[in-house]
């Protein structure tokens, strides 16, 4: 099965600033099958990002994601408020599905 | 509008059983492949299982295979996932959660889950 390791753990950042997050794959995604999701306490996840950098409906475009192979990278270009969250990424190119263990953005 | 409300968790012992449903409205539930994905008590994701539009094809972790069963009744718009040998292991929140096309993608609904605690 393909790994899927998120870094950093916890990134404290502050309104209006850019954050980067980071996915790495054990092995290569096959087509980019990779979506990003966005958890706030006590919800379900949000879709954000699939095929690695398609935006899904209703997503603002502060919200972008990039990358290919095993390098993947979700960036949020300002910081607003509502998402100081936990944002995991996920493989669909092969069976199992898998996620990365998450990465937590807090207010610095 | 897109709605999984999901229900039957609860408490059980070591070694029991559980069925959990999923009722889904506001899309042709029949025609997309549904999964359900869990989260333990402060930990990340995990998906368990997942199925195709009639039925006829079930994936599962590695974790559930052999204990866990998924179904769907296409004309009652309902998933299930029978859990049986459960442990204390598979302690959390159930999610049902739906996908675009084909059982092995990407989620773009989720229900709000339902908690299943594995304890004496």
């Amino acid at each position: 099965e393909i790994v899927l390791t998120q870094s950093p753990g916890t990134l404290s950042l502050s309104p209006g600033e850019r954050a980067t997050l980071s996915c790495r794959a054990s092995q290569s995604v096959s087509s980019s099958y990779l979506a990003w999701y966005q958890q706030k306490p006590g919800q379900a996840p949000r879709l954000l990002i699939y095929g690695a950098s398609s935006r899904a409906t209703g997503i603002p475009d502060r919200f972008s994601g990039s990358g290919s192979g095993t390098d993947f990278t979700l960036t949020i270009s300002r910081l607003e408020p509502e998402d100081f969250a936990v944002y995991y990424c996920q493989q669909y190119g092969s069976s199992p599905i898998t996620f990365g263990g998450g990465t937590k953005v807090e207010i610095k | 509008e897109v709605q999984l409300l999901e229900s039957g968790g609860g408490l059980v012992q070591p070694g029991g059983s559980l069925r959990l449903s999923c009722a889904a409205s506001g899309f042709p539930f029949s025609t997309y492949a549904m999964s359900w994905v869990r989260q333990a008590p402060g930990k990340g994701l995990e998906w368990v299982s997942g199925i195709s539009t009639s039925g006829g094809k079930t994936y599962y972790a590695d974790s559930v295979k052999g204990r866990f069963t998924i179904s769907r009744d296409n004309s009652k718009n309902t998933l299930y996932l029978q859990m049986n040998s459960l442990r204390a292991e598979d302690t959390a929140v159930y999610y049902c959660a739906k996908t675009l096309t084909g059982v092995i993608h990407y989620f773009d609904y989720w229900g709000q889950g339902t908690l299943v605690t594995v304890s004496s």
